[in-house]
C-alpha cells in the first residue's frame, strides 16, 4: 500500500511563531487532505489539496503532486492550534476509496 | 448543514455485551466510510458504501463487527459481543459522488470496553 511519512512528530513552539509540517507520501494520489485533530479529538478538515497551493487565513498547504510531498504552514501560531495534524492520502487506483493516514504531527503551542 | 452526525458521542460497556455506534452522512453524499483510531494503528478503515451498498469491508477486524445502512441517511456499526481490545475512537464520515474525493468526519464515538 501507499506509505505516508509526516515530520517532525513533535513540535513545541512559542505562541506567534510559525511552523511548516511535511507530509511525503510514496505514490500518485486522487485525493490528500489536511486534519487538524484538537485536544477533544475532534477531526477538523484544513485543507483538500491533492495539487496546487491553498490559503485560508493563517493556514496555507502546497502540495506538490510530481514530487510526492505537501507543506502545511501555520502563521502566527496561537494555543488553539494545539493538536495532532494530520496528512492522509487517496492512492491514485480505479475505485480506490482507502484513505490513508500519516501517523501525524504533534504541534504544541506555548503561550 | 449540520455535518456528520454520530452517536452516540461516549458509551462504556462490559466485556461481552453489544454495542451499536449510529451515524447520519452529509445529507446528498453517496460515499459513508466507518474508520477506528487507536494508539497502536492510528487511523484505520473499517469498512465503507456507495449508496448504501457495503463496497469494501476488509478492514473489519473479525466476524464480531458488523455494519449496515440501511438508508441514504443511516449507518450502524456494531460489535457483538465487545471486547477490551475494542476500546478505540469510532470515527464516521462521508463524501460526495463524483471525482471530489474529499471526505468530512463526524465528532467520533470513543468507546471503553471494561
Amino acid at each position: 500500500g501507499i506509505q505516508v511519512e509526516q515530520s517532525p512528530p513533535d513540535l513545541i513552539l512559542q505562541e506567534g511563531a510559525n511552523s511548516t509540517l511535511r507530509c511525503n507520501f510514496s505514490d500518485s494520489v486522487n485525493n490528500l487532505q489536511w486534519f487538524h485533530q484538537n485536544p477533544w479529538g475532534q477531526l477538523i478538515n484544513l485543507f483538500y489539496i491533492p495539487s496546487g497551493t491553498k490559503q485560508n487565513g493563517r493556514l496555507s498547504a502546497t502540495t506538490v503532486a510530481t514530487e510526492r510531498y505537501s507543506l502545511l504552514y501555520i502563521s502566527s501560531s496561537q494555543t488553539t492550534d494545539s493538536g495532532v495534524y494530520f496528512c492522509a492520502v487517496l492512492r491514485a487506483n480505479f475505485g480506490n476509496e482507502k484513505l490513508t493516514f500519516g501517523t501525524g504531527t504533534r504541534l504544541t503551542i506555548i503561550p | 448543514d449540520a455535518g456528520v452526525i454520530q452517536s452516540p458521542r461516549h458509551e462504556v460497556t462490559e466485556m461481552g455485551q453489544e454495542v451499536t455506534l449510529r451515524c447520519k452522512p452529509i445529507s446528498g453524499h453517496d460515499y459513508l466510510f466507518w474508520y477506528r483510531q487507536t494508539m497502536m494503528r492510528g487511523l484505520e478503515l473499517l469498512i465503507y458504501f456507495n449508496n448504501n451498498v457495503p463496497i469494501d469491508d476488509s478492514g473489519m477486524p473479525e466476524d464480531r463487527f458488523s455494519a449496515k445502512m440501511p438508508n441514504a441517511s443511516f449507518s450502524t456499526l456494531k460489535i457483538q459481543p465487545s471486547e477490551p481490545r475494542d476500546s478505540a475512537v469510532y470515527f464516521c464520515a462521508s463524501r460526495a459522488g463524483g471525482r471530489t474525493y474529499e471526505q468530512y468526519f463526524g465528532p467520533g464515538t470513543r468507546l471503553t470496553v471494561t
